[in-house]
């Protein structure tokens, strides 16, 4: 079975500007959640998306904004990047049923934003 | 304060030593509660996963939450180089996919 894929694997950006991250989760997994990833501040939790809704949400302001298809496949979303957005993002999914469910990560998309 | 805090290390151990990492929590609420290791340029994978108080082995890891202390617990027994990662535990509450995850213990184990 193939595992989590996300693209791009790197970006750089320049502030003000936006960025679409994308995710594939596994095979029959419907929910995606997104996570920003840096020294300091560790995992944080952006948002987790289930059959197309947002189910949960962090405390992220609103240039984080994501969505998912009926594939599942999920789309993160940054506006009006700030330097502070440089960062590992992470998306993971599960089957979503359960809280327990396993939740399996991609590599994550390297954003640094200049 | 963080809901959750993780001594970032790094721990430095010789083979097959005894390691133990750990966490505490402010968050009552909390009943799930998973261990995840990641190595350099990789993401996260769970390791293992308890509910609410008490003891899961699992192979060469333990998982221990005393949720008296707001305190978890991972042991890994006979670590190996291969153990060399960073680990972190994450936690959430009963019906909720909102998980928080602590800053990571970054882990070596020297041959």
């Amino acid at each position: 079975k193939a595992g989590v894929t996300q693209t791009p694997r790197y970006l750089i950006k320049t502030r003000g500007q936006q960025v679409t991250l994308s995710c594939s989760p596994i095979s029959g997994h419907r929910s995606v959640s997104w996570y920003q990833q840096t020294p300091g501040q560790g995992l944080q939790f952006l948002f987790e998306y289930f059959s197309e809704t947002q189910r949960n949400k962090g405390n992220f302001p609103g240039r984080f904004s994501g969505r998912q298809f009926s594939n599942s496949r999920s789309e993160m979303n940054v506006s009006t990047l700030e330097l502070g957005d440089s960062a590992l993002y992470l998306c993971a999914s599960s089957l979503g049923d359960r809280v327990t469910d396993t939740q399996y990560f991609g590599p994550g998309t390297r954003l640094t934003v200049l | 304060q963080k809901e959750v805090e993780q001594d970032p290390g790094p721990l430095s151990v010789p083979e097959g030593a005894i390691v133990s990492l750990n966490c505490t929590y402010s968050n009552s609420a909390f009943q799930y509660f998973m261990w995840y290791r990641q190595y350099s340029r990789k993401g996260p994978e769970l390791l293992m996963y308890t509910y609410s108080s008490g003891n899961k082995e699992d192979g060469r890891f333990t998982a221990q939450v005393d949720k008296s202390s707001k305190y978890i617990s991972l042991f890994i027994r006979d670590s190996q180089p291969s153990d060399s990662a960073t680990y972190l535990c994450a936690m959430t509450t009963s019906g909720t996919y909102k998980y928080i995850f602590g800053t990571g213990t970054r882990l070596k184990v020297l041959a």
